[in-house]
């Protein structure tokens, strides 16, 4: 069966500071990825989505970046992180009935 | 653009009862999905039920069913028997299946079951 990770859980990191976040897929080849983010008591935004090695689509412009080195490994990425980039940030990947099943996220605080 | 819209912010209900959760969206297309994703306290959004635009038939999942509604553009969730696990948030959410095929959220419900 199909699993996704995300690491780390959680992350407190300063502003200014660079950010990766590592998303990976098991059980499934060449899957649609994507990454979204959640401000508390909010509904998800859609910010980068993948369909294969090196593609990367941005949904919202910012200091954020996306890259996927390997098939089912999704990265985001900040060389300098701000204060409104702290939230709940969540990984997905698209099963064959277009439905998105989730990882279990990111907390990231940026003080 | 399509659009997702949850007018409740928020709902309470007793334990056993029968809930009902609203989404109206709004969408150009004719062939597309519709879901409904739980996120308990832990944030894990979990897939409760699909239901795909060219079926009449509405979905069930166990105590889990939708009355969709096409000409509407509605699609409510319906919690039968409703356990203390189902408190969460829960969101509506459409993809259309031509162009990027990206799905589209509502902004959520968040639903509290009292013991």
């Amino acid at each position: 069966s199909q699993t996704i990770h995300q690491w780390p859980a959680t992350l407190v990191q300063p502003v200014g500071s660079p950010l990766s976040l590592e998303c990976t897929v098991e059980g499934t080849s060449n899957p649609n990825l994507y990454w979204y983010r959640q401000a508390a008591g909010r509904g998800l935004q859609l910010l980068f989505y993948s369909v294969g090695i090196g593609q990367i689509s941005s949904e919202v412009p910012q200091n954020l970046s996306a890259s996927r080195p390997q098939d089912r490994q999704f990265i985001l990425s900040s060389k300098k992180l701000l204060l409104s980039d702290s939230g709940f940030y969540l990984c997905a990947w698209k099963g064959g009935g277009d439905e998105q099943y989730f990882g279990p996220g990111t907390r990231l605080t940026v003080t | 653009a399509q659009t997702v819209t949850q007018s409740q912010p928020e709902m309470s209900v007793q334990e056993a009862e029968t809930v009902t959760l609203s989404c109206t969206y709004d969408t150009s297309e004719n062939n597309y999905y519709l879901f409904w994703y739980k996120q308990p306290p832990s944030r894990q959004m979990i897939l409760v039920i699909r239901q795909e635009a060219y079926k009449q038939q509405n979905a069930t999942e166990n105590r889990f069913s939708v009355n969709f509604q096409k000409a509407a553009k509605s699609f409510s969730l319906k919690i039968s028997d409703s356990q203390l696990g189902d408190t969460a948030m829960y969101f509506c959410a459409f993809i259309g299946l031509q162009g990027a095929q990206k799905l589209v959220f509502g902004q959520g419900t968040r639903l509290t079951i009292n013991p």
